[in-house]
């Protein structure tokens, strides 16, 4: 079958960097993507990774190893308002995509 | 302000009624997508579709239709609603199908089947 794991839930201090792991077992790969969801509210796009190596967005940075099935978020200089999910989601051999279900991060000050 | 969206934002219902969540985008994107997101789980695709006309199957149609007669407009109907329907259900649009974009999302409907 296919799945995605990622940790329920993890915690870090305002203004420290936190990683956030992502493995995969997919039917094929067509692409990872992180998403970001505030409670109560709809998630949207981080990242995508379909070539090995990290992709670097400001704060934000994302890994993918696809030998190792494995992906992750990397936050620095943590804020407040990075309290939230982190969506890890691969696209399979049907372009569906399968999604992880969700690492909640608790950033304390 | 251009984007996605979704009515009605929360609703309760009885069991074995019928019940339409109607879903509006104005970015022309050709790709429509509807989800259902139960805690504990991932986003799980109930139907889809790639362009005005066409419509597929995801993980998860058992119980739900959906129709597109337009580019914008994307309905999800449950024609006889059971308890198990209870979700938060989310749109979504990408420019074109194929995962060759990122998703965005309306701000979900919260549905309640009693």
């Amino acid at each position: 079958g296919q799945n995605i794991d990622q940790p329920t839930e993890m915690t870090a201090t305002e203004g420290a960097i936190v990683q956030i792991n992502c493995t995969y077992q997919t039917s094929g790969f067509n692409g990872l993507f992180w998403y970001q969801q505030h409670a109560g509210e709809a998630p949207t796009f981080l990242s995508y990774n379909v070539l090995d190596g990290l992709e670097e967005k400001g704060r934000f940075s994302s890994f993918l190893s696809r030998s190792k099935g494995y992906s992750y978020l990397l936050l620095k200089e943590l804020q407040m308002k990075d309290s939230a999910s982190y969506l890890c989601a691969v696209g399979d051999s049907n372009y569906q995509l399968i999604w992880g279900a969700g690492t909640k991060l608790i950033i304390k000050p | 302000i251009a984007g996605i969206t979704q009515a009605p934002t929360s609703q309760i219902l009885a069991a074995g009624r019928r019940m339409t969540l109607r879903c509006t985008q104005d970015m022309r994107h050709n790709a429509m997508y509807w989800y259902r997101q139960d805690l504990g789980l991932g986003l799980r695709l109930i139907h889809y579709s790639n362009t005005a006309g066409t419509t597929g199957k995801g993980e998860v149609p058992d119980g739900y239709s959906v129709s597109r007669a337009n580019t914008d407009d994307f309905p999800l109907t449950l024609a006889s609603a059971v308890p198990s329907q209870t979700s938060v259900y989310f749109c979504a649009s990408s420019l074109t199908g194929g995962l060759t974009g990122e998703l965005f999302f309306g701000e979900g409907s919260r549905l309640t089947v009693l």
